[in-house]
């Protein structure tokens, strides 16, 4: 059965710590990668999509790798506004458009 | 762009009462899902549609759950009747693709049955 699994469920980091969050999937194929963020009230947003083993991704102080059996999001020098509930998802060829999203690692960054 | 919007964003009804959510994709996108989160369970996905087709309704968990998708513009998802343990926060995304590609997602709507 096709699954994602993130850990952990919750860190909590001090201003400027640099740390990683895990994502491990078990899918048949992967036709993608996808890592979101979500705030409190308010809808995932898109941070990234990864394709293949050995692709890296940055935007700012985030960066996702990935393969072939999970990805990592890397926080570098996290700020306060760093915090918020990171997903992952996958999408496999076998379920077609279907996304499997993970529960999410929720990170607090402590000023 | 307005991106997806959704409404109501806040509902409390009560028990056996019908319930109908609404979404407005982003224009131009092809794809259009219902996802439901909840703390124990996270997002699942109820219903894609592609094209205003309904594609995959598996997720839908039972026949109280309905959605339709008229236009490209305009999707319901409505529940009749509510119970308590409908209660979570209803996502609307929509992609671009037909198959690939990243979801865009609504503010949601935060539903509390009674």
């Amino acid at each position: 059965e096709d699954q994602v699994t993130q850990s952990p469920e919750a860190l909590r980091l001090q201003e400027g710590e640099s740390s990683s969050l895990n994502c491990s999937y078990t899918v048949s194929g992967l036709r993608g990668l996808f890592w979101y963020r979500q705030d409190p009230g308010k809808g995932p947003e898109f941070l990234f999509t990864l394709y293949s083993a050995g692709e890296e991704k940055e935007k700012e102080r985030l960066k996702a790798t990935l393969t072939k059996k999970e990805s990592f999001l890397h926080i570098t020098a996290p700020k306060p506004e760093d915090s918020a509930t990171y997903l992952c998802a996958v999408q496999s060829p076998n379920t077609g458009n279907q996304f499997y999203f993970g529960t999410g690692t929720s990170l607090t960054v402590i000023p | 762009d307005a991106g997806v919007i959704q409404s109501p964003r806040h509902e409390v009804t009560e028990m056996g009462q019908e319930v109908t959510l609404r979404c407005k994709p982003i224009s131009g996108h092809n794809s259009l899902f219902w996802y439901r989160q909840t703390m124990m369970r996270g997002l699942e996905l109820l219903i894609y549609f592609n094209n205003n087709v309904p594609i995959d309704d598996s997720g839908m968990p039972e026949d109280r759950f309905s959605a339709k998708m008229p236009n490209a513009s305009f999707s319901t998802l409505k529940i009749q009747p509510s119970e308590p343990r409908d209660s979570a926060v209803y996502f609307c995304a929509s992609r671009k693709g037909d198959y690939t590609g990243e979801l865009f997602f609504g503010e949601g709507s935060r539903l509390t049955v009674l």
